[in-house]
């Protein structure tokens, strides 16, 4: 069955510290990976995606996750958070069972930062 | 602005009574969806649509009913059969389906069933 695993619920860090959430996913097929943020009692955003082209992605505020096929994971790293990036994180996957039409999204990882 | 509107913010009801949830989209997308999460449980999807009077079940559509008769409202009915309606409820849209296409989503409407 398709499932996507998010093993840590929170990760509390320190403020300037580097921090990684990590994503495994089952599936032997090709995949699409997503990141999405959540703030307090508000909507998801878009982080960053990997579709294909180069394992490592980006996003504009500092965060990157490196596609992994061999480990089927998709772990997002940070080198030195802010207090601002506290947030939920979660990671999502479009499987080929779905037609690549949906979304299945991970339990999600609290992320704490503390001064 | 463009964006999702997702409304009210805060919803209260009796236990056997259906409730209607409002998304509204003014980014003229065709896709729309539903979202339910749960602490720790992420979200999970209930229906989506493509195009207007057509839409598809998700994961956990058991209990609720949605209809999509203009391409910026997908509605979606908590009715009395689902079992555990208190929820965060996530409506989200995107130009199309498929994972080229990033799903925006709105701020969610609270749902308390008691």
């Amino acid at each position: 069955a398709q499932s996507v695993t998010q093993l840590d619920s929170q990760v509390p860090v320190f403020e300037e510290a580097p921090v990684e959430l990590r994503c495994n996913y089952s599936s032997s097929v090709s995949v699409y990976l997503f990141w999405y943020v959540q703030y307090p009692n508000q909507g998801l955003q878009l982080l960053l995606k990997y579709l294909s082209g180069s394992t490592l992605v980006e996003s504009i505020n500092g965060f990157e996750a490196e596609f992994n096929k061999s480990q089927t994971s998709f772990h997002l790293r940070k080198p030195s958070v802010h207090i601002s990036d506290t947030a939920e994180y979660f990671c999502a996957v479009s499987f080929p069972d779905s037609g690549y039409s949906t979304l299945t999204f991970g339990k999600g990882t609290m992320l704490l930062v503390s001064p | 602005d463009g964006g999702i509107t997702q409304s009210p913010k805060y919803l209260f009801r009796k236990e056997g009574q259906n409730v209607t949830l409002s998304c509204e989209q003014n980014l003229n997308h065709d896709a729309m969806y539903w979202y339910r999460q749960d602490p720790g449980q992420g979200l999970r999807l209930i229906y989506y649509s493509q195009i207007v009077n057509d839409f598809q079940k998700g994961d956990i559509a058991e209990g609720y009913s949605v209809s999509r008769e203009k391409k910026e409202s997908f509605p979606l009915t908590v009715t009395s059969a689902q079992k555990n309606p208190t929820a965060f409820y996530l409506c989200a849209s995107s130009m199309d389906l498929g994972p080229s296409y990033e799903q925006y989503f709105g701020p969610g409407t609270r749902l308390t069933v008691t």
